[in-house]
C-alpha cells in the first residue's frame, strides 16, 4: 500500500539553524507529495507542494525536492525562526484511490533563541 | 483567510449527549474530508465523501455519522458522545489530486 515514513521527533534546534526533515514514501503510482504545517491549536496548513519527479517546492524560505529515484521528499530550510515552530506532516496524493492524502505520523519542531 | 469553517472550535460536553460538529466551505469543492487527531499528533482518516449524497467510512472505525446533503456543507455527528471520543476532529476539502487539501482550524471535543 501507500504510506509516508517522517523522521522522528521532537527536532529542537536553535534560531537561525539549518533544518531538515526526512520523509520518504511508497506509491503505487507517481503520487503528488505535501508538505502541511500545524501551529499549536490550529488546522494544517499547505505549505508547499510538488507533483512530478525532481520539481521544487518552496514556500516561505522552506523547500523540498521531489527525488523518484531516492522516493523522498526532505524538507529544509536554511535558517530557522522561533515562529517556525509547529508540527510538519508530509503526505502523498495519487491520481487514483480516491484522491485521498496519506499523511505522515508528523514532526514536531521547536526552535529556541 | 478561512474558507472552511468549522463550529464550534472548543466543545465539553457530558457523556451520552448527542453532537454535530459542522464543516462548511464556499469553495464548491466536490471532496470532503473529516480527520480524527490524537494527542500524538497523527491524522486518521474516519470519513469522507466525493460529493451530495455521497459518503464514506475512513481507515479508522468510528462511532460517528456523517451527511452531504449540499456540497458546501458537511457535519459530523455522533449520538451518544463518551470520553474515548475526546480529540481533535479536523475537516478538509480538496479539488483534484494535483492540490492538497484545505483543512479547517478543527473542533476540540472533550467528553466528561
Amino acid at each position: 500500500g501507500n504510506s509516508v515514513t517522517q523522521m522522528e521527533g521532537p527536532v529542537t534546534l536553535s534560531e537561525e539553524a539549518f533544518l531538515t526533515i526526512n520523509c520518504t514514501y511508497t506509491a503505487t503510482g507517481y503520487p503528488s507529495l505535501f508538505w502541511y504545517v500545524q501551529y499549536p491549536g490550529e488546522g494544517l496548513q499547505l505549505l508547499l507542494k510538488a507533483t512530478k519527479a525532481d520539481d521544487k517546492g518552496s514556500n516561505k524560505g522552506f523547500e523540498a525536492t521531489y527525488r523518484k529515484e531516492t522516493t523522498s521528499f526532505h524538507l529544509e530550510k536554511g535558517s530557522v525562526q522561533v515562529s517556525d515552530s509547529a508540527v510538519y506532516f508530509c503526505a502523498l496524493r495519487l491520481t487514483g484511490g480516491g484522491n485521498k492524502l496519506t499523511f505522515g505520523t508528523g514532526t514536531q519542531l521547536k526552535v529556541e533563541l | 483567510e478561512a474558507d472552511i469553517y468549522q463550529t464550534p472550535r472548543y466543545l465539553v460536553i457530558g457523556t451520552g449527549k448527542k453532537i454535530t460538529l459542522e464543516c462548511s466551505q464556499t469553495m464548491g469543492h466536490d471532496k470532503m474530508y473529516w480527520y480524527q487527531q490524537d494527542p500524538g499528533m497523527e491524522l486518521h482518516l474516519i470519513h469522507y465523501s466525493y460529493g451530495v449524497n455521497s459518503t464514506e467510512k475512513g481507515d479508522l472505525s468510528s462511532e460517528s455519522t456523517v451527511s452531504r446533503i449540499r456540497t458546501e456543507h458537511f457535519p459530523l455527528t455522533l449520538e451518544s458522545a463518551r470520553p474515548s471520543h475526546t480529540s481533535q476532529y479536523l475537516c478538509a476539502s480538496s479539488e483534484s489530486h494535483l492540490y492538497g487539501y484545505t483543512f479547517g482550524s478543527g473542533t476540540r471535543l472533550t467528553v466528561v
